[in-house]
């Protein structure tokens, strides 16, 4: 069981803007700056999209954003475009014991 | 470049014993931390334990604290992951990717080696 909960799905047509939501609880997302985004094309590895809630790596598109409000972080996907479909993980520092863990994913589907 | 080049598929029988390794290049080996993902099919990624390529200490998910060791061997820039006692529930695909510890990401990512668990 994931600590982390995303929405299975979300959809949008191209050019909209699309929110995926990753909600933890008072003790990982909500106290600590530690939320990474992932994106994954079927048979692909994970690619880093967004660290530390809404720095974005050198490469990534500015159409990608994160934030975070209390156990809450999202990400922002802007201007859809067809290659944006594809599954979403969020990802978060827990504590010293479980250390981290992954949100169960969020497949975006672009109509 | 920053690149992560894991070795390839394996097939085990349960109880048996799986390593995998994970060859990087295109940057200072010790300065960061390899961390290991699996992923089963269908399913959603798994965080398993990073382990730094400075010091080798490790961070390994209690659920695998039993049964897993990271190591690192700085003389070849090949971090190593062994998975024991293997069960059908490991079939999977596993990750190494490059592991940032003050941000607790993974930044570069393998291609990933599907290991698989049948009778």
């Amino acid at each position: 069981q994931s600590a982390l909960t995303q929405p299975a799905s979300v959809s949008g047509s191209p050019g909209q803007s699309i929110t995926i939501s990753c909600t933890g609880s008072s003790s990982d997302v909500a106290t600590y700056n530690l939320v990474s985004w992932y994106q994954q094309h079927p048979g692909k590895a994970p690619k880093l999209i967004i660290s530390e809630i809404s720095k974005r790596p050198s490469g990534v598109s500015n159409r990608f954003s994160g934030s975070k409000s209390g156990d809450t972080a999202s990400l922002t996907i802007s201007g859809l475009q067809p290659e944006d479909e594809a599954d979403y993980y969020c990802c978060s520092y827990v504590d010293s014991t479980s250390f981290e863990v992954f949100g169960g994913g969020t497949k975006l589907t672009v109509l | 470049q920053v690149q992560l080049v894991q070795s390839g598929g394996e097939v085990k029988k349960p109880g048996a014993s799986v390593k995998v390794s994970c060859k990087a290049s295109g940057y200072t080996f010790t300065s960061y931390g390899i961390g290991w993902v699996r992923q089963a099919p269908g399913q959603g990624p798994e965080w398993m334990g990073w382990i730094s390529a400075y010091n080798g200490n490790t961070n390994i998910a209690q659920n695998l604290q039993d049964r897993v060791t990271m190591t690192a061997d700085t003389s070849t820039d090949i971090a190593y992951m062994e998975l024991r006692h293997l069960r059908s529930d490991d079939t999977a695909m596993y990750y190494c990717a490059r592991f940032v510890p003050l941000e607790w990401l993974f930044d570069y990512w393998g291609q990933g080696t599907l290991v698989t668990v049948s009778s």
